[in-house]
């Protein structure tokens, strides 16, 4: 069965800052890796997917995620964490032989001034 | 181009009520999906529906719980007899072809939010 961690529950960063969001995976087969972010009582946000190509992957809102094969992680990142970032991110993941997501728990972002 | 459109966005029903989510995917999106979310949990698959067909529903409960997504329509997902541990919030999702099977990125709506007194 495939599966997602998301080890850190919450991650503070000050603005400005760099801020990395950990995501590992647990697949069979190649992954389909995706990043969508949550606000309060928001549906999810598209931010970014790894298919296939490069290892890393620029999405929305200045965010990029690395792709790590031998590590099996996804982890998300960006060079200057803004207050309006903070939110609930979840990392995903697809093997692409069934058309379901498998989510991790989630990692609070909080940004501060 | 309107996103998924979900409603209703909050919904109250008393244990034993029905809940009906309605769920209208994205112009031209024939494939439609429902997730749950569970207080402080991530997103649990429940149920891949095309128009008129159930395509994968091993994330539904085996009682209590349907969806349809008819010919014409949005895509309905319906608890009967609803218990105080279906309080959730229900996210609809859709994508222009099967999912991720060829990456294609899957939208979300701004999700249901029941609760159930």
């Amino acid at each position: 069965a495939q599966s997602v961690a998301q080890p850190e529950d919450q991650v503070n960063v000050a603005e400005g800052n760099p801020l990395t969001v950990k995501c590992t995976y647990s697949v069979s087969g190649n992954p389909y890796l995706f990043w969508y972010v949550q606000y309060p009582n928001r549906g999810l946000q598209f931010l970014l997917k790894y298919i296939t190509g490069d290892n890393l992957v620029k999405g929305s809102y200045g965010f990029e995620a690395e792709f790590n094969k031998s590590q099996t992680s996804f982890h998300l990142k960006k060079p200057s964490a803004l207050v309006s970032d903070s939110a609930l991110y979840f990392c995903a993941a697809d093997t692409g032989t069934a058309s379901k997501l498998t989510f991790g728990t989630g990692t609070r972002l909080q940004v501060t001034l | 181009n309107a996103g998924v459109m979900q409603n209703p966005r909050h919904l109250v029903r008393r244990r034993g009520q029905e809940a009906r989510l309605r769920c209208s995917p994205m112009k031209g999106h024939s494939h439609v999906y429902w997730y749950r979310q569970l207080p402080e949990e991530g997103l649990k698959f429940m149920v891949y529906l095309q128009k008129e067909n159930i395509i994968d529903e091993s994330g539904m409960p085996k009682e209590r719980f349907s969806a349809e997504f008819p010919k014409e329509g949005p895509s309905i997902l319906r608890i009967q007899q609803v218990v105080r541990g279906d309080s959730a919030a229900y996210f609809c999702a859709s994508s222009p072809q099967a999912g991720q099977s060829s990456g294609n990125t899957i939208y979300f709506g701004e999700g249901s939010w029941l609760t159930v007194v």
